[in-house]
């Protein structure tokens, strides 16, 4: 089946223009992540989505930062006023089965985002 | 707090020698404990994942860990490398309170004819 997809695999902007970065889930899976990735740095954490429930919010770097999941499908990332600190490869995932549970996360393969 | 130490951004192996990448953790509870891989341009894909039982854990491509709770290490390796498994390695940790992975910043693994 496929797997989890996101678009656009690449984008450029400018500084303090604001981007909207989409994951597409694997369907049923009603978990769904979003992580960071920046040069030689690990993945960091940004939001989490289960079901209907109330977002993890915690990782969010700034209120310039937002998601929304609508129809406990579809997901977007929202970065205002970029900065170029900003830059990052921005990966979503998706589970079935929470964490605690022993599940297992399916990556996308990320969106990567260039701030000039 | 949990944390996620890989020792040796960089390793270098020649094909079919010994695979061997390390990953320390801190945790005041028990821990999930994962190993992904990253291809260029591609997202992450689980290795192998220790949650409880057997403390050898057994993965895809050959690749093994053993969850050592002494030592608080979970190294992942593999007994002769290929061409293919050139890629990044993340070492990552799961200790509950919120569901999400604390990573490693990745090894990056080279191998050499």
């Amino acid at each position: 089946g496929a797997g989890v997809s996101q678009s656009p695999s690449n984008k450029v902007t400018e500084k303090g223009k604001d981007v909207e970065l989409r994951c597409d889930p694997i369907s049923g899976h009603t978990a769904l992540y979003w992580y960071r990735q920046s040069l030689g740095q690990g993945l960091e954490f940004l939001i989490y989505f289960q079901g209907n429930s109330a977002p993890d919010k915690s990782g969010l770097p700034s209120d310039r930062f937002s998601a929304e999941r609508t129809g406990g499908s579809v997901s977007t990332l929202t970065i205002q006023r970029t900065q170029q600190e900003d830059s990052a490869v921005y990966l979503c995932a998706s589970s079935l089965v929470s964490i605690a549970g022993g599940g297992e996360q399916y990556f996308g393969p990320g969106t990567r985002l260039t701030v000039t | 707090a949990q944390s996620v130490t890989q020792l040796g951004s960089h390793v270098s192996v020649s094909e079919g020698a010994l695979v061997l990448l390390r990953c320390n953790y801190s945790s005041s509870v028990p821990p999930y404990l994962f190993w992904y891989v990253q291809y260029p341009n591609q997202g992450l894909q689980l290795l192998l994942k220790y949650t409880t039982g057997a403390t050898l854990v057994k993965g895809i491509n050959g690749f093994e860990a053993e969850f050592k709770k002494s030592e608080t290490s979970f190294h992942l390796t593999k007994p002769s490398a290929h061409m293919s498994d050139a890629a990044e390695y993340f070492c990552a940790v799961y200790t509950g309170g919120g569901n999400k992975l604390t990573f490693g910043t990745g090894t990056q693994l080279k191998v050499e004819l």
